[in-house]
């Protein structure tokens, strides 16, 4: 049983940078593919991309291009999802969880318990 | 703009049955999975494979899917099903995850 447990909160000042960790147990880290997802405050799920350490290449959605890295450290079971270039709207709870399923029926579980990003001058 | 489409609100009263649907073009294709997250709470995972639920979940919560749409039926509501649900799938190119925008479920 897969689970996992993110980083603290955190403050940031506009136009810096965050990395939120997530640490997984329970499961082989190599074949897992963590996704990250966001909610802005009384907002909905928002998909930032994920990734599987045996495969190497993460994705991303388009929206964060450019100014997302996710990687995975195998050495630690730890994903980490940095985003550059804090605006005040990129202020959300940061989800990492597991993606479970095949190529055309996939699932995220379980997820972390979140990690509160606040930007703010 | 989300690729799946969801009613952003649903009463039901209590005892009595209710459908959230999600509705986009690539349902025809990738499967949905279904989340309930309650406040302050990180979303939980209650059907998956279009209709499977994890251990734990009531079999009161059920999904389906026809054609460009799938759907989470409550079958005898209670005022713990109060809650935001959100579906999730692939986008059309079928290489990026989409959530729905979310439907919150009242029960009266």
């Amino acid at each position: 049983q897969v689970h996992l447990v993110q980083s603290g909160a955190e403050v940031k000042k506009p136009g810096s940078s965050v990395r939120v960790s997530c640490k997984a147990s329970g499961g082989t880290f190599s074949s897992q593919t963590i996704s990250w997802v966001r909610q802005a405050p009384g907002q909905g799920l928002e998909w930032i991309g994920g990734i599987t350490p045996m495969f190497g290449t993460p994705k991303y959605a388009q929206k964060f291009q450019g100014r997302v890295t996710i990687i995975a450290d195998e050495s630690t079971s730890t994903d980490y999802m940095e985003l550059s270039s804090l605006r005040s709207d990129d202020t959300a709870l940061y989800y990492c969880a597991n993606l479970r399923g095949s190529w055309n029926d996939n699932w995220l579980d379980p997820w972390g318990q979140g990690t509160l990003v606040t930007v703010s001058s | 703009s989300s690729e799946l489409t969801q009613d952003p609100a649903v009463s039901v009263a209590l005892g009595q049955t209710v459908r959230i649907t999600c509705q986009g073009d690539s349902l025809r294709t990738y499967s949905a999975s279904w989340y309930q997250q309650k406040p302050g709470q990180a979303p939980v995972l209650v059907i998956y494979g279009k209709h499977n639920r994890p251990s734990g979940i009531p079999d009161r919560i059920s999904g389906s899917s026809s054609g460009n749409t799938a759907s989470l039926t409550i079958t005898g509501a209670q005022a713990e099903d109060e809650a935001d649900y959100y579906c999730n799938s692939r986008d059309s190119s079928g290489y990026h995850a989409v959530f729905g925008g979310g439907t919150k479920l009242t029960v009266l």
